[in-house]
């Protein structure tokens, strides 16, 4: 069974940095690029970043450009997001997805529960 | 940078009907480069159907998908109380890769 859990959210100050995982298993992880989304109290979904199989390459949304980090390890399964400079327009739950291939140009076939991110003062 | 438009907002039909969303994008993409969700209260979002792939694994098929260039279509065509939700287009043509803003499905 495909699963993804995330864990890291929590509450920071603006400004301040965290870091999110997303632990996969169930599929063979190194296959399969993969995506963070996030979706801000009642509103609705915001692609963050996306990151190649194999890690070699990476995409972000303009809003996160040069303050988050899209990162993999495959020999633990894992996708993780530094994400720095929080502001408060971050707040958000945060999703991992897995693309149902090996490019980012594919839908995100499982999701995992999401990781709640609170900037706040 | 695409933007994906959804219409309308929000849409208020009975359980049997048929509903049809509209997602519409400012620059022309195959529908092989887009995809529809599904989101529940308290939920993640659910993968319905993509141009890559057709209906996801459990979908049925009252859920189908249409259209090209600028202007693609989801339609359920006989509403079931459980398909009242969220629902959201996405393009992975060209990053960033954006959904729309949503429709929601509501029971009249």
């Amino acid at each position: 069974e495909v699963q993804l859990v995330e864990s890291g959210g929590g509450l920071v100050q603006p400004g301040g940095s965290l870091r999110l995982s997303c632990a996969a298993s169930g599929f063979n992880f190194s296959n399969y690029a993969m995506y963070w989304v996030r979706q801000p109290p009642g509103k609705g979904l915001e692609y963050v970043s996306a990151i190649s199989y194999n890690g070699g390459s990476s995409y972000y949304a303009n809003s996160v450009k040069g303050r988050f980090t899209i990162s993999r390890d495959n020999s633990k399964n894992t996708l993780y997001l530094q994400m720095g400079s929080l502001r408060t327009e971050d707040m958000a739950v945060y999703y991992c997805a897995r693309v149902d291939s090996g490019s980012f140009r594919g839908p995100q076939d499982f999701w995992g529960q999401g990781t709640l991110v609170t900037v706040s003062s | 940078e695409i933007v994906l438009t959804q219409s309308p907002g929000t849409l208020s039909l009975s359980p049997g009907e048929r509903a049809t969303l509209s997602c519409r994008a400012t620059q022309s993409l195959s529908n092989y480069y887009l995809a529809w969700y599904q989101q529940k209260p308290g939920q993640a979002p659910r993968l319905l159907i993509s141009g890559a792939s057709g209906r996801a694994t459990g979908i049925p098929d009252r859920f189908s998908d249409s259209g090209s260039g600028t202007d693609f279509t989801l339609t359920i065509s006989r509403l079931e109380p459980e398909d009242f939700a969220v629902y959201y287009c996405q393009q992975y043509a060209s990053s960033p890769y954006s959904f729309g803003q949503g429709t929601k499905l509501e029971i009249k």
